[in-house]
C-alpha cells in the first residue's frame, strides 16, 4: 500500500483565496483524521470521520474550514478564506477499525503558507 | 479538555547517553498510549501501543513503561546514536475520545 497520500505537499497562497487540501487514505481503514500542526500548539485535531462521517469537528477553528469525505478513498479539507494565521502544516492520518491498537498513520502533510 | 504533558521539551545528548523522557496524562478513563517518532520533514510513525498497566515495550535501544494509575509513560532510549534524533510525541486515548498529542519532546543527539 503507498500509505496515506496528501496534496499538494507544499501550497502557497494569498490571503483571502480558497485553499483546498486534499488526502487519500490507506485503503480498508475507517476512520480519517485531519490535523494541524503548529510550533505555539503542537499537533491539534480539527476534525475525524468514521466511515465517510464527519464524528468530531470541534477542533476546526472557526467557519472558514470545511471538511468533507464523499467516499472512503477520499477527503477534502477547504479554508475559505485564508488568512496568513492558517500558515501550518496540515496532516492526514487514517486508521482501521478494531479493538485495542488504535494506531494511525500519518500522510506526508501540506506545508501551508498564506501571504 | 485532556492535558496531555510532555517532559523535557527540547534535549541534547552525546551520542552514546542513554537518554528518557516522560509523558503525563489522564489516570481516568484510560484506553491506550501511544508513541510516535518524528523526524524533520517526514510524518510521525508509530512506536508503541500500550493498554495495560505495566505494559513495558522495546524496539531495539528504545523502550517504554506504561503506568496507567498514576497517568504516566517513559520512553527509554539507551546508547543514543544520531539518527535518533527526533521529535517523540506521546498520545492518549480516552474511552470515546480521539487521540490527544502531547507537544512532544525534540531529541538532539550530538556526535
Amino acid at each position: 500500500d503507498a500509505g496515506v497520500i496528501q496534496s499538494p505537499r507544499h501550497e502557497v497562497t494569498e490571503m483571502g483565496q480558497e485553499v483546498t487540501l486534499r488526502c487519500k487514505p490507506i485503503s480498508g481503514h475507517d476512520y480519517l483524521f485531519w490535523y494541524r500542526q503548529t510550533m505555539m500548539r503542537g499537533l491539534e485535531l480539527l476534525i475525524y470521520f468514521n466511515n465517510n462521517v464527519p464524528i468530531d469537528d470541534s477542533g476546526m477553528p472557526e467557519d472558514r474550514f470545511s471538511a468533507k469525505m464523499p467516499n472512503a478513498s477520499f477527503s477534502t479539507l477547504k479554508i475559505q478564506p485564508s488568512e496568513p494565521r492558517d500558515s501550518a502544516v496540515y496532516f492526514c492520518a487514517s486508521r482501521r477499525q478494531g479493538l485495542g491498537n488504535y494506531e494511525q498513520y500519518f500522510g506526508p502533510g501540506t506545508r501551508l503558507t498564506v501571504t | 479538555i485532556l492535558n496531555v504533558e510532555q517532559s523535557p521539551q527540547s534535549l541534547h545528548v552525546q551520542e552514546g547517553d542513554s537518554t528518557n523522557f516522560t509523558c503525563s496524562f489522564p489516570s481516568s478513563n484510560f484506553y491506550a498510549l501511544h508513541w510516535y517518532r518524528w523526524e524533520t520533514a517526514k510524518s510521525p510513525e508509530a512506536l508503541f501501543v500500550m493498554t495495560l498497566n505495566g505494559d513495558e515495550k522495546k524496539k531495539g535501544r528504545i523502550s517504554a513503561t506504561l503506568n496507567t494509575k498514576e497517568g504516566y509513560s517513559y520512553l527509554y532510549i539507551k546508547g543514543s546514536q544520531p539518527e535518533d534524533s527526533a521529535t517523540y510525541l506521546c498520545a492518549f486515548k480516552g474511552g470515546n475520545t480521539p487521540l490527544v498529542f502531547g507537544k512532544g519532546t525534540r531529541l538532539s543527539v550530538i556526535a
